[in-house]
């Protein structure tokens, strides 16, 4: 089967740095992306690696590892409007785009 | 710049009444276009995706259908629908090896 796993919850305070893992395991894997939705609206996308490593953008850091299988979405400076659920989602095949997603982790920013 | 349109925002439909959602994306052409719907809490489950007009592809058995008439328009149909159709229902579009981006969603509740 295909599955991700991530936290379901994590609580963090304002001005502190927040990891949030997800492990993977599918058929095909062309990539790892991050998406962030806050409560009634949609995803938006935040990061995207197909490379092992640290891709930087603002506050927010992602991570791949492939041969774990393993990513992470690392945010700093949590500021109140972190506050959202979200999502891993693999890249499962290169041609049609398809992407299967995680059940999503809520972070909760406590002033 | 690309924009993606969905409609209606919210739905309330009797059990076994027909369905029909649209979905719309300017600004580019051939895109790839999805449909996933999201239960409350819960991550996005993709239900078709189409990589050009008249292609259709489904990711699971259901009580739904997609087609895609034009090559920016998306449609999602049932034609009688269950309570278990309730849902958040999603569009999103992508050019291939780029991040897939998110309609602003349908809540549709069956009553």
């Amino acid at each position: 089967g295909q599955s991700l796993e991530q936290p379901s919850e994590v609580t963090a305070v304002e001005g502190a740095i927040v990891q949030i893992n997800c492990t993977y395991q599918t058929s095909g894997f062309y990539g790892l992306s991050w998406y962030q939705q806050h409560d009634g609206g949609a995803p938006t996308f935040l990061s995207y690696n197909a490379l092992d490593g640290l891709e930087e953008t603002g506050r927010f850091s992602s991570f791949l590892s492939r041969s774990d299988s393993y990513g992470y979405l690392l945010l700093q400076e949590l500021q109140m409007k972190d506050s959202a659920s979200y999502f891993c989602a693999v890249k499962a095949s290169g041609n049609t785009g398809k992407l299967i997603f995680g059940q999503g982790t809520t972070l909760q920013v406590k002033p | 710049s690309q924009t993606i349109h969905q409609w209606p925002a919210t739905l309330v439909q009797p059990v076994g009444s027909p369905l029909s959602l649209e979905c719309t994306v300017e600004g580019t052409s051939n895109p790839n276009l999805y449909w996933y719907r999201q239960a409350a809490g819960r991550g996005l489950q993709l239900l078709f995706y189409s990589v050009g007009i008249g292609q259709i592809s489904s990711e699971v058995p259901q009580n739904l259908s997609a087609s895609r008439p034009q090559d920016r328009q998306f449609i999602l149909s049932s034609k009688k629908l269950l309570l278990s159709d309730s849902g958040f229902y999603l569009c999103a579009w992508a050019r291939s090896n780029q991040p897939q981006h998110f309609g602003d969603g349908t809540r549709l509740s069956i009553l």
